[in-house]
């Protein structure tokens, strides 16, 4: 099975701030790699898909990186509504699909 | 516009199984371009996906879930269906329904999520 390990497992930022968070996974998975954002009390919404490509109607400070094993997930300019908690997600072709352990964002 | 209800029991006695529906609206189950799925998060935890389903009925499953899980589908009323066995308390979680595509397999579509609580 593939694991995903997401970093880090919270955070404290600025308004304004650029914010990184990393998954790599155990094993390559090319670019197979999505990310979510989820606040408190409602269900994850999809921001990014295949590592790169910005799901429509989501903001351009959010982007995403990476192929093989690390990704990266970027929020250029951390704003007020940004506060939540991100995970990535991997799939294969089966399909299966794995989430990292999130990453809670937070203002300093 | 697509929406996706769970529903289902609320609480479930250890041992028991947990049976969940979600009922999609505004769009077609049996749409060759999506699988059908359930993704569960314990109180305070990440994500976790259970298994998913096509129209046809093809199932996919979390290996570590393997053993306990049934998804069905009734292309008839546009629902699926989730059996979890065997519950204990680890399984307490929102339980959430959810869509994805066939070829990026990205969760664009999820339901509101139902919280079912497994205790006697």
């Amino acid at each position: 099975d593939i694991q995903m390990t997401q970093s880090p497992s919270s955070l404290s930022a600025s308004v304004g701030d650029r914010v990184t968070i990393t998954c790599q996974a155990s094993q390559d998975i090319s670019n197979y790699l999505n990310w979510y954002q989820q606040k408190p009390g409602k269900a994850p919404k999809l921001l990014i898909y295949d590592a790169s490509n910005l799901e429509t109607g989501v903001p351009s400070r959010f982007s995403g990186s990476g192929s093989g094993t690390d990704f990266t997930f970027t929020i250029s300019s951390l704003q007020p509504e940004d506060i939540a908690t991100y995970y990535c997600q991997q799939y294969d072709n089966l399909p299966q699909l794995t989430f990292g352990g999130g990453t809670k964002v937070e203002i300093k | 516009q697509l929406q996706l209800q769970e529903s289902g029991p609320g609480l479930v006695k250890p041992s028991e199984t947990l049976s969940l529906t979600c009922t999609v609206s505004g769009g077609s189950i049996s749409s060759s371009s999506y699988y059908w799925g359930w993704i569960r998060q314990p109180p305070g935890k990440g994500l976790e996906w259970i298994g998913s389903i096509y129209y046809s009925g093809s199932t996919y499953y979390n290996p570590s879930l393997k053993s306990r899980v049934t998804i069905s589908v009734d292309t008839s009323k546009n629902q699926f269906s989730l059996k979890l066995s065997s519950v204990t308390a680890a399984d307490t979680a929102v339980y959430y329904c959810a869509r994805h595509l066939t070829g990026v397999i990205a969760v664009a579509f999820w339901g509101q999520g139902t919280l079912v609580t497994v205790s006697s």
